[in-house]
């Protein structure tokens, strides 16, 4: 069993402010999924990455494989940014479709 | 425009009835999914199709029941054997890719609720 730990699990956070989410998990993985969703409840992928860093927009996502962490920044934060923002991984052969283990979710919310 | 829909939003039913979950997409994915999302917890999975007319258990399968039939739809079933229905559903699917590793696609979520 994968376990995922998201941190913080509630950020409160300024318009324009440097933002950084973490996540750990227990077991090697083959991927590593960020999703956002908003309070409505729909979910969009935002990033999936097997190592390095990817980038897009103001949102970044790196990840360390060997120490088996996480994080998405986003930079210039702006209150559109708030929602909750979940880490799942990927890992375990399940042939060919793509098992899920999920971190339990980071709530942001960006003020003026 | 290409995505998952699901239908509806918002569900009532009364404790003792079976419900039906409605998830269609047109990303012409072979694999779909449902997962459940409970306040406090991860989304955990409920069942899964890697392909039409085959399924797979997920870890929270018990009470819950789907079939396959078309390669664009994957309906879930929450029968009266599921002790605590009411929840937030939320189906995706992946396109195979033949990689490793494939990103999924979730649709809107229905959130159902048993009184």
């Amino acid at each position: 069993k994968n376990e995922v730990e998201q941190s913080p699990q509630n950020l409160t956070a300024q318009e324009g402010e440097f933002i950084t989410i973490n996540c750990s998990y227990s077991v090697g993985i083959s991927a590593l999924h960020w999703l956002q969703q908003h309070p409505g409840g729909g979910i969009v992928s935002l990033f999936m990455l097997s190592s390095g860093k990817k980038k897009h927009g103001r949102l970044i996502a790196t990840i360390n494989i060997q120490e088996k962490h996480s994080s998405l920044h986003i930079t210039a934060s702006h209150p559109r940014d708030s929602a909750v923002y979940i880490c799942a991984v990927q890992w375990g052969n399940t042939g060919t479709a793509s098992k899920l283990t999920f971190g339990t979710g980071t709530r942001l919310q960006v003020t003026l | 425009d290409g995505g998952i829909t699901q239908s509806p939003k918002y569900l009532f039913r009364k404790e003792g009835q079976n419900v039906t979950l409605s998830c269609e997409q047109n990303l012409n994915h072979d694999a779909m999914y449902w997962y459940r999302q409970d306040p406090g917890q991860g989304l955990r999975l409920i069942y899964y199709s890697q392909i039409v007319n085959d399924f797979q258990k997920g870890d929270i399968a018990e009470g819950y029941s789907v079939s396959r039939e078309k390669k664009e739809s994957f309906p879930l079933t929450v029968t009266s054997a599921q002790k605590n229905p009411t929840a937030f559903y939320l189906c995706a699917s992946s396109d195979q890719g033949g990689g490793p590793y494939n990103e999924q696609f979730f649709g809107p979520g229905t959130r159902l609720t048993v009184l």
